[in-house]
């Protein structure tokens, strides 16, 4: 069974740029979340969603947001890059919804100069 | 506020020992909490998955507990191994689906 694939691994942008990051769950996983990594902020959770709905979000601005397809793909966008945003950013799928077990992809390093 | 603290930071251990690694957190009111390993530069991996109903999870060498009360969670780590260095997370997810991670534990097994 083919884990969470997330692409690309590794991506360097400017500022003021826009990115898009995608993640497909494993199959049959209809909960996908996002997170952010950083030394400084540690894990930080973005939101989630759960059959094409966003059902929970963390405490980010505008400028990042999601979306998910039919098929439990779903695509994270950060628009307006800064420098802080430069972060590995992670997706997780859950079989269970909200406060199921969570299974993370390997994850999106995003370079922001 | 919900918060979730790891100590220690980091830990070093000569290779065989037996380890506990802590997790702390501020509101009793807990879905359940979860621990994962994470190696330099990759995703995370889950370990062990406790719900707010349950005491403990085993898993190999691995041994997970959880009081609500004292807002504490262990993970035990048997016998340990070179291969088990890594960071160590725990993630609380409270009832009002609000998930917070923990800062990480940097663990070294040392040959």
């Amino acid at each position: 069974k083919a884990g969470v694939t997330q692409t690309p691994r590794y991506l360097i942008k400017t500022r003021g740029q826009q990115v898009t990051l995608s993640c497909s769950p494993i199959s049959g996983h209809r909960s996908v979340s996002w997170y952010q990594q950083t030394p400084g902020q540690g894990l930080q959770f973005l939101f989630e969603y759960f059959s094409e709905t966003q059902r929970n979000k963390g405490n980010f601005p505008g400028r990042f947001s999601g979306r998910q397809f039919s098929n439990s793909r779903s695509e994270m966008n950060v628009s307006t890059l800064e420098l802080g945003d430069s972060a590995l950013y992670l997706c997780a799928s859950s079989g269970q919804g909200a406060g199921g077990e969570l299974f993370f992809g390997e994850g999106s390093r995003l370079t922001v100069l | 506020k919900q918060e979730v603290t790891q100590i220690p930071a980091a830990l070093s251990v000569p290779e065989g020992e037996n380890l506990v690694l802590n997790c702390s957190f501020t509101d009793s009111a807990i879905y359940n909490l979860q621990w994962f390993r994470q190696d330099p530069g990759k995703g995370l991996t889950s370990l062990l998955l406790i719900q707010s109903s349950q005491r403990e999870q085993t898993s190999g060498r691995l041994n997970a507990s959880l009081d609500k009360s004292s807002g504490r969670s262990t993970l035990y780590i048997a016998a340990s191994q070179p291969g088990d260095s890594a960071t160590y997370l725990c993630a609380v997810v409270y009832n009002n689906n609000d998930m917070r991670f923990g800062a990480g534990t940097r663990l070294t097994v040392k040959p």
